[in-house]
């Protein structure tokens, strides 16, 4: 069965960066693109952007834009999403989602990442 | 704010329909791109719920329906249920392919 399964919760100061993992099983990892969805609390989803598995293409959300980088390694079918100049409204719960026809048919569990000093 | 919007919240009492609309403009919606919807429980990941406008996955009840029509979307839900009560999002994409969610409808059940 497919699972999304997302790195443990960072406790990050303002400034700094943190890099989250999502790994991926029970598909071919290239097929399908990954989202990056993030939920600060008690607000809606925000898209950050999204990474082609095949060819490693990226699309990022203009608020982010500069602060954001999506990677893979698709020898360890593992998606990565880094967020530089860490801020305190960038607390929140952290989800990689994989992309379907455009559609989110599966969605890890999320990352709590919580950026205080 | 969300480019897509949705009411913050809808409520009704067991057995009665509700819709909940999504609005978007030429840009997203209307420039043809499909709308999804998810739903979300406390605590937990969101839940694919309808995808393709009006498709629902396996697993999911035939109470669960979409809609769109031009700039627009909507889902209804007939026969509510306590269980039903969640946040619902919509999502579609614009046309530099990034993707888009609504800012999410709290459902009540009364």
């Amino acid at each position: 069965q497919v699972q999304l399964v997302q790195s443990g919760a960072e406790v990050k100061k303002p400034g700094a960066s943190v890099k989250l993992s999502c790994k991926a099983s029970g598909y071919t990892f290239t097929t399908y693109a990954m989202h990056w969805v993030r939920q600060a609390p008690g607000q809606s989803l925000e898209w950050m952007g999204w990474i082609n598995g095949g060819n490693g293409n990226t699309k990022y959300s203009q608020k982010f834009q500069g602060r954001v980088t999506i990677t893979r390694d698709t020898s360890a079918s593992t998606a990565h999403m880094e967020l530089s100049s860490l801020i305190s409204e960038d607390t929140a719960v952290y989800y990689c989602a994989r992309v379907l026809a455009g559609e989110i048919d599966y969605w890890g569990q999320g990352t709590l990442v919580t950026v205080s000093s | 704010q969300s480019v897509l919007t949705q009411p913050p919240s809808v409520s009704g009492a067991p057995g009665q329909r509700v819709t909940i609309s999504c609005t978007g403009n030429s840009s997203n919606i209307g420039a043809g791109y499909d709308v999804h919807w998810y739903q979300q429980l406390p605590g937990t990941a969101p839940q694919l719920l309808i995808y393709g406008n009006s498709n629902r996955p396996s697993g999911v009840p035939d109470r669960f329906s979409g809609s769109k029509s031009g700039t627009s979307a909507s889902l209804a839900i007939t026969g509510l249920q306590a269980e039903d009560e969640a946040d619902y999002y919509c999502q579609s994409y614009d046309t530099s392919l990034s993707a888009l969610f609504g800012g999410g409808t709290k459902l009540t059940v009364l």
